[in-house]
């Protein structure tokens, strides 16, 4: 199994632009889960689907924020536009189920936004 | 709400000796709990979960953890460590209950560990 797979791992755009962060979880896993990391904040979840469907969003810092999961294997985290405090390391990961097996993370993508 | 606290932010250790990371958790009943490490540039690994049973847990590369209720903690050992294992350590909670699919992983703040040679 290839893991959790983001692309791309390293972004690096003008404060303004659109930014779109991509994600393929474990296949037959049924959780999806965008966490991002900030020395400040930590590990913060942003969003989280089930079997293709947003379940909680409330971890979505503001409208700019968008998410979405169009089918099983492909979920996409869209910022627009951009900020410099967006400025992160943003997880993607999956679970086969919703709790007691841990999560499997990908690698991240490094968003800098000047 | 669950909430996860690491009291340290940073440990240095000597190459060969013993290691312990402190983690306290806030959960209403008996809760999952996962460690996990991130060494620089990449992402979280697991290392460790604890569901029910027995309260000391083994996992990858030589750690351990254990559980214990009436401190609400759930420390993370090694014995003897190496200079690889150089990175930052993760606490998660997340709610056991049977009905807790979907359940949100919630992580403590971390502990960077140096190990000297």
């Amino acid at each position: 199994d290839a893991g959790v797979i983001q692309s791309p791992r390293h972004e690096v755009t003008e404060m303004g632009q659109e930014v779109t962060l991509r994600c393929k979880p474990i296949s037959g896993h049924d959780y999806l889960f965008w966490y991002r990391q900030t020395m400040m904040r930590g590990l913060e979840l942003l969003i989280y689907f089930n079997n293709n469907v947003p379940i909680d969003d409330s971890g979505m810092p503001e409208d700019r924020f968008s998410a979405k999961m169009p089918n099983a294997s492909f979920s996409t985290l869209k910022i627009q536009p951009s900020e410099p405090r967006d400025s992160a390391v943003y997880f993607c990961a999956s679970t086969p189920r919703g709790s007691g097996y841990g999560y499997t993370f990908g690698s991240g993508t490094r968003l800098t936004v000047v | 709400a669950q909430s996860v606290t690491q009291p340290d932010i940073h440990i240095t250790v000597s190459e060969g000796a013993s290691l312990e990371l402190r983690c306290n958790y806030s959960y209403g009943a008996t809760p999952y709990l996962f460690w996990y490490v991130q060494s620089p540039g990449q992402g979280l690994q697991l290392l460790l979960k604890y569901f029910s049973g027995d309260t000391l847990v083994q996992g990858i590369k030589g750690f351990e953890a254990e559980f214990k209720r009436s401190q609400s903690s759930f420390n993370l050992r090694k014995p003897s460590v190496h200079w690889s294992d150089a990175a930052e350590y993760f606490c998660a909670v997340q709610g056991g209950t049977i009905k807790a699919a979907g359940n949100k992983l919630t992580f403590g703040g971390g502990t960077r560990v140096l190990v000297k040679p």
